[in-house]
């Protein structure tokens, strides 16, 4: 079966740090992606892992380590409009995308 | 336009109609996805298209659920005979390719079905 793990809710404060965990379980492996989605709105794509380490992009930053079947996302310098769903997603193959329940992340003042 | 766009945004139906979902696709991409989210949920794979072909249709709740890509550009989802349990927001995306990187899914803003 495939299984995407993520804390269902999260929250922090405008401008410190978060980091939100995704462990996966998948009949393959082709990948890992982080997608942000506000409400109402469509997912956007925030980074895509295939290698083990950390891929840096302004204030996100994602983890891979495939002998785990671990990943993070960490969001640096938070602002209000950080709050939204994150979802952690997993191609088995090279095609559909098994998503996990999503992260709903809330930022305080 | 430059992104993914479906039609309509918002759909209520009475149980019994059925009902049809359209998705444009960012031009020249190849695959074509659908995708089911519940309400606080991550989304969960229909159907896929590869051009016209329809190449997994897997996740397809049931025979009441019906997808088409004809020419290869614009798909259709159609639901026949709602029920109230198909209340969700129907996603559809596309990519460039297929793999890797390429596999980059850009996501329309959704249909939300509402079926009373």
């Amino acid at each position: 079966g495939q299984n995407i793990d993520q804390p269902t809710e999260m929250t922090a404060t405008e401008g410190a740090i978060v980091q939100i965990n995704c462990t996966y379980q998948t009949s393959g492996f082709n990948g890992l992606f982080w997608y942000q989605q506000h409400a109402g709105e469509a997912p956007t794509f925030l980074s895509y892992n295939v290698l083990d380490g950390l891929e840096e992009k302004g204030r996100f930053s994602s983890f891979l380590s495939r002998s785990k079947g671990y990943s993070y996302l960490l969001l640096k310098e938070l602002q209000m409009k950080d709050s939204a769903s994150y979802l952690c997603a997993v191609p088995p193959n090279t095609d559909k995308l098994i998503f996990g329940t999503g992260t709903r992340l809330q930022v305080f003042p | 336009g430059a992104g993914v766009s479906q039609s309509p945004r918002y759909k209520v139906a009475k149980r019994g109609q059925d009902v049809a979902l359209r998705c444009d696709p960012i031009s020249g991409h190849v695959s074509l996805f659908w995708y089911q989210q519940a309400l606080g949920q991550g989304p969960e794979f229909l159907t896929y298209f590869q051009n016209e072909a329809q190449l997994d249709k897997s996740g397809l709740p049931s025979d009441r659920f019906f997808a088409e890509r004809p020419e290869g550009s614009v798909s259709t989802l159609k639901i026949q005979r709602t029920q109230q349990e198909d209340s969700a927001v129907y996603l559809c995306a596309s990519s460039l390719l297929l793999g890797g990187r390429h596999n980059e899914q850009f996501f329309g803003p959704g249909t939300r079905l509402t079926v009373l």
